[in-house]
């Protein structure tokens, strides 16, 4: 069974630039979640979707970040103007429904300089 | 709000060494605990999970029980081995499991031959 996937692995971009992250969940799998794990910490979750509807963007930073999820499968993330605290590995991760077990992809690491 | 806190690494063990990372949390309601496990160049994977109180989760080795007098879920092996080097984070789900995961920071382990 093939895994979340997650474009690209590695990022590098200027402060103020614009960047995008893809994910692809597990074939089947209603909820999707974008997490943000600066170095040192732990996962701090982003958004929360059910199928293409959002359940949680509590903790999601709308004045530069925004993520959609069309068709309730793929989701983007993005992040404009980017700054340097931006700077972490953004996970995203999939599973059947909320209560579910979450399956995580490799991460993308985005450093902003 | 809910929260997670675990014991600071490095961790570092001699092999057949007992293993104890403490995890304490704090939520509204009955959570649902989990350890997940991040091996290097890998992404996060589930180790084990406990779902009510008393409850043991337990994999590969490694167990956990759900403490709610304590509010307490300690991962404990009994003889580690090299290969269990790696990043190991405490997480809940509130509401009984139907809310995304909430992070601890993660402890390294690290464990010499």
């Amino acid at each position: 069974e093939a895994g979340v996937a997650q474009s690209p692995r590695y990022k590098i971009i200027e402060k103020r630039q614009s960047v995008a992250f893809w994910c692809n969940p597990i074939s089947g799998h209603a909820t999707l979640y974008w997490y943000q794990q600066i170095l040192g910490q732990g996962p701090k979750l982003l958004i929360q979707f059910q199928n293409n509807g959002v359940v949680d963007d509590s903790q999601l930073p709308k004045d530069r970040f925004s993520a959609e999820r069309l068709k309730g499968v793929d989701s983007t993330l993005k992040i404009q103007p980017a700054k340097l605290e931006d700077s972490a590995v953004y996970l995203c991760a999939s599973s059947l429904g909320t209560g579910a077990e979450a399956f995580f992809g490799q991460g993308t690491r985005l450093t902003v300089v | 709000g809910d929260s997670v806190t675990q014991m600071e690494g490095p961790v570092t063990l001699s092999e057949e060494a007992f293993l104890t990372i403490n995890c304490t949390y704090t939520a509204t309601g009955y959570p649902s605990l989990f350890w997940y496990v991040q091996y290097p160049g890998e992404g996060l994977q589930l180790l084990l999970k406990a779902t009510k109180a008393d409850d043991k989760g337990s994999n590969k080795g490694f167990e956990a029980t759900y403490r709610k007098e304590t509010t307490s879920f300690h991962l404990e092996k009994g003889s580690v081995q090299v290969s269990d080097s790696a990043v190991y984070f405490c997480a809940l789900s509130g509401i009984a499991g139907r809310r995304a995961l909430t992070f601890g920071s993660g402890t390294r382990l690290q464990v010499q031959p």
